[in-house]
């Protein structure tokens, strides 16, 4: 089964730039798909496609897939970011196609 | 606007069963994948499964093979999954997510749904 791996954590000063990682074999050639969710709110796409942002969401946030890591990038870091990040894609690899997820990283702003 | 708007909380004992409810609007529901995640608490996002609402077909994660149930109401935009054999490491917040494609994104979501199962 495919596995993807976040940091449990990351904290950053507001107004640096934090970058939470999410390492799977070969993910370079899978679509990901991240998400933050705020607690007791449901998850909220942030980026998808690697690298696309929905409507609405800030330019401040961006992302990058190379190998086996993707990338999420959160600059001029915002009290407001403070969440938990998760990223996802799909695994078409197996005899049972499924939908992963990351263990999540919780952004701590400082 | 899309709304993804799910049914209420739910108390339910062990060996019991529960049956969420998702109703969809501002889209056409047959159009996307439903497909329903779970949190319990203080941890990750888990997938259930999907159904495609315009042939009823599913996909269930190989974990709930055998006690997940999902299905829809095309009649009324609404999908439903049904969890069997409830045990109390179950309770959680249940999500139903839309995606376009397997490999697309969700991009709508609904609030949740709290089930808690304790004897």
């Amino acid at each position: 089964s495919y596995v993807l791996t976040q940091p449990p954590s990351v904290s950053v000063a507001p107004g640096q730039t934090a970058r939470i990682t999410c390492g799977g074999n070969n993910i370079g050639s899978k679509s990901v798909h991240w998400y933050q969710q705020k607690p007791g709110q449901a998850p909220v796409l942030v980026v998808y496609d690697d690298s696309d942002r929905p409507s609405g969401i800030p330019e401040r946030f961006s992302g990058s897939n190379s190998g086996n890591t993707a990338t999420l990038t959160i600059s001029r870091v915002e009290a407001g970011d403070e969440a938990d990040y998760y990223c996802q894609v799909w695994d078409s690899s197996s005899d049972h196609p499924h939908v992963v997820f990351g263990g999540g990283t919780k952004l701590t702003v400082l | 606007q899309v709304q993804l708007v799910q049914s209420g909380a739910e108390v339910k004992k062990p060996g019991a069963s529960v049956k969420v409810s998702c109703k969809a609007s501002g889209y056409t529901f047959t159009g996307y994948y439903m497909h329903w995640v779970r949190q319990a608490p203080g941890q990750g996002l888990e997938w259930m499964g999907r159904i495609n609402p315009n042939s009823g077909g599913t996909n269930y994660a190989q974990k709930f093979q055998g006690r997940v149930t999902m299905t829809r109401d095309t009649s009324i935009s609404t999908a439903y999954m049904e969890l069997s054999r409830l045990r109390s490491d179950d309770t959680a917040v249940y999500y139903c997510a839309r995606r376009r494609t397997a490999s697309s994104p969700s991009d709508y979501w609904g609030q949740g749904t709290l089930v808690t199962v304790s004897s």
